[in-house]
């Protein structure tokens, strides 16, 4: 089973239309993220959350707000989706170790398109 | 502020040719870096990082980087490509060595194809 897993893996809406997008993971690290990747532009973080009474805004995050539920589960949402934000949506988690060397592990993405 | 640049959004090179990817960053001091690739419809997966004082890094398929303090760069290599190799390559930095509350910042990607 996959240690990352993100609901849907695709997605359809209209404008206006609330957007909810879901990650578990099983890996038992502390921090999760959310980030969205267009093309040409690479990677860019939304959220994170260093554990779940801590959340941190990234450079993208204005027309999203997120939860951390629990240690495994960190969702993201849109309230009133917009065409602009559809792109291929990543959740990732990670145990930073010692000094912050250890790497992210990603999720297989969402993709959403916003009509 | 931090940055990552990988010169070519696009590199194309034949079956068993050498496969360079460049990365270079912008810390004031040596940072963590990671290369990540991500194959079709896939998320990404960690390809190597560079983490200690070695700064010839091996990773997964063959894959090799090196760190280059003086030139700011953690190029990517692959002495033969094949054609299983053809997806898109991520370079990324956690510029606060040292601090458990760093977060990466990520290059804009570099699309590999390799011709038969």
């Amino acid at each position: 089973d996959a240690d990352v897993t993100q609901t849907p893996r695709n997605r359809i809406t209209k404008t206006g239309k609330r957007i909810m997008l879901e990650c578990s993971q099983t890996k038992g690290h502390d921090r999760m993220y959310w980030y969205r990747q267009d093309p040409g532009l690479g990677l860019r973080l939304i959220y994170y959350s260093f554990d779940v009474k801590d959340i941190n805004k990234g450079e993208i995050s204005d027309g999203y707000s997120v939860s951390r539920q629990a240690q495994a589960k960190f969702s993201l949402s849109l309230e009133s989706a917009i065409p602009n934000q559809t792109a291929l949506y990543f959740c990732a988690t990670s145990d930073p170790g010692q000094g912050g060397r250890n790497e992210q592990f990603f999720g297989p993405g969402t993709r959403l398109t916003v009509l | 502020a931090q940055s990552v640049t990988q010169l070519g959004s696009h590199v194309s090179v034949s079956e068993g040719a050498l496969v360079l990817l460049r990365c270079n960053y912008s810390s004031s001091v040596p940072p963590y870096l990671f290369w990540y690739v991500q194959y079709p419809n896939q998320g990404l997966q960690l390809l190597l990082k560079y983490t200690s004082a070695a700064t010839l890094v091996k990773g997964i398929n063959g894959f090799e980087a090196e760190f280059k303090k003086s030139e700011t760069s953690f190029h990517l290599t692959k002495p033969s490509a094949h054609m299983s190799d053809a997806a898109e390559y991520f370079c990324a930095v956690r510029p606060d060595r040292g601090s458990t509350l760093g977060r990466l910042y990520f290059g804009r990607g570099t699309q590999l194809t390799v011709w038969p």
